[in-house]
């Protein structure tokens, strides 16, 4: 299996831009989770999925935020309109449940200037 | 909700030491308490995890243990190696609460 897989790896935007990251979980894996990580917060917990069904969305910063599991095989995480306190490594996690290991996915760093 | 503090934020050893990372969680209904390392530019990676219900596990030279009552667990790594160095995380979670709640993370430095 080539892991969970995220992209993009960098992605630099000017404030007031939509990005849109993008998430492959593992195949068979049924419980998606998006994490976002920096020096001064560590990892935080922003959204997670079970069965594509958004259970936990509390750590959604704000409404500039959202996040879609349309199908068991891909997510999306969308910030519009973009601002610089949004630069961070945006990551996404995926496992058998909560309560297993999560496999995470090489990250998209983002840097909004 | 969960709160998860670590200890400490940077811990630099000699190779061959032994490094241990201590972490406290603060809801008494967290039965699950895995611990990841990550290398610069990569994801975190499970090295190891514990459920409530053991209170010391071994994998080679990692080992994690659980204390339920003081809500505390701990990694012990022996005989580190230069490979070692890394940040690692601890967590924790339960089933009716949120996915994993994560420390701070502790920067081990293991000079050769």
């Amino acid at each position: 299996d080539a892991g969970v897989i995220q992209s993009p790896r960098h992605e630099v935007t000017e404030m007031g831009q939509e990005v849109t990251l993008r998430c492959k979980p593992i195949s068979g894996h049924n419980s998606l989770f998006w994490y976002r990580q920096t020096m001064m917060r560590g990892l935080e917990l922003l959204i997670y999925f079970n069965n594509n069904v958004p259970i936990d969305d509390s750590g959604m910063p704000e409404d500039r935020f959202s996040a879609k599991m349309p199908n068991a095989s891909f997510s999306t995480l969308k910030i519009q309109p973009s601002e610089p306190r949004d630069s961070a490594v945006y990551f996404c996690a995926s496992s058998f449940g909560q309560l297993y290991g999560y496999t995470f996915g090489s990250g998209t760093r983002l840097t909004v200037v | 909700g969960e709160n998860v503090e670590q200890h400490p934020s940077t811990l630099s050893v000699q190779e061959g030491d032994s490094a241990v990372i201590k972490c406290t969680y603060s809801d008494s209904a967290s039965n699950y308490f895995p611990w990841y390392k990550q290398e610069l530019g990569k994801g975190p990676q499970l090295i190891i995890d514990i459920r409530s219900n053991v209170g010391e596990k071994k994998d080679q030279r990692i080992a994690v243990t659980l204390n339920k009552t003081a809500k505390h667990f701990s990694l012990h790594i022996t005989e580190t190696q230069p490979e070692d160095s890394a940040v690692y995380f601890c967590a924790a979670c339960h089933q009716a609460g949120t996915a994993l709640i994560f420390g701070k993370g502790t920067t081990l430095s293991v000079s050769s």
